[in-house]
C-alpha cells in the first residue's frame, strides 16, 4: 500500500520568508510519481510540480524549489521569499503508476504581511 | 483555469435524496477521475474513466456509480445520501497514455452539503 505524510499541519510565516514542506512516502514500487499541488482559499486544486521515481534531479522553477530524496523517501517542497498569495495548504501525493493519487492530509501556510 | 469544467458548483439537498456531478475534461484528455474531499477522510480517489472505459476503483461507496459518455464528459452518481457525503467532489482530467503517469489537473470541484 502507499502511503504519504505531511506531518506539519500548520506553518505560519512572515512575508518575505522561506517556507520548506516536508513529504515522506511509502512504497515497496521502483517505479512511481510524486506531485505537489496546491488549494488555495478559493478551493481549487493547482498542480505545482511533478517528479519520477528515477529522476532525484532537484531544481527551482521561480520561487519554487523541491528536494526529492529516494534515501530517506522525501519529496521536500520549499517556497522562496514567501508573499500572501502563498497561503494555501499545499498536498503531496504519490502515485504508483495504477493511475489513482494518494494524497497526504496537507499543509496549511499562511503568509502574514 | 486548468481546462476541467465542474457543474454544478454548489449543491445543498436532503438525506436520501439523489445528485449528479458533471464534469468536462480538458481538450484532448481521454482520462476522468473522480476525488472527493471530506474532512474526516481527506483526498480520496473514488474512480476512473478512460475513453468510456472504468479503468480503476478506488473508496468509492455501492451508493454512487459514474460512467463517461462518447463525448468523454463524466457524471457522478450520487444516490441515498447521507450526511456524511458532504463533501468537495473534484473531477480531474489527463491525455491517458498507457505506461505512464501523467500529472491530473483538477476542476474547481463541487461543494455538496447534504442536510
Amino acid at each position: 500500500a502507499q502511503k504519504v505524510t505531511q506531518a506539519q499541519t500548520e506553518i505560519s510565516v512572515v512575508e518575505k520568508e522561506d517556507v520548506t514542506l516536508d513529504c515522506v512516502y511509502e512504497t515497496r514500487d521502483t517505479t512511481y510519481y510524486l506531485f505537489w499541488y496546491k488549494q488555495p482559499p478559493s478551493g481549487e486544486l493547482v498542480f505545482l510540480i511533478r517528479r519520477n521515481s528515477f529522476d532525484e534531479q532537484n531544481e527551482i522553477s521561480g520561487r519554487y524549489s523541491w528536494n526529492f530524496q529516494k534515501s530517506t523517501s522525501s519529496f521536500n517542497f520549499t517556497i522562496t521569499a514567501s508573499q500572501v498569495v502563498d497561503s494555501a495548504v499545499y498536498f503531496c501525493a504519490l502515485s504508483v503508476g495504477d493511475y489513482k493519487l494518494s494524497f497526504g492530509a496537507g499543509t496549511t501556510v499562511t503568509v502574514r504581511a | 483555469d486548468s481546462g476541467v469544467t465542474q457543474t454544478p458548483k454548489h449543491l445543498i439537498t436532503a438525506t436520501g435524496q439523489r445528485v449528479t456531478l458533471r464534469c468536462s475534461p480538458r481538450s484532448g484528455d481521454l482520462s476522468v477521475y473522480w476525488y472527493q474531499q471530506s474532512l474526516d477522510q481527506g483526498l480520496q480517489f473514488l474512480i476512473q474513466y478512460y475513453n468510456g472505459e472504468e479503468r480503476a476503483k478506488g473508496n468509492i461507496l455501492e451508493r454512487f456509480s459514474a460512467q463517461q459518455f462518447p463525448d468523454l464528459h463524466s457524471e457522478l452518481n450520487l444516490s441515498s445520501l447521507e450526511l456524511g457525503d458532504s463533501a468537495l467532489y473534484f473531477c480531474a482530467s489527463s491525455v491517458g497514455s498507457e505506461g505512464t503517469q501523467e500529472t491530473q489537473y483538477f476542476g474547481p470541484g463541487t461543494r455538496l452539503l447534504v442536510l
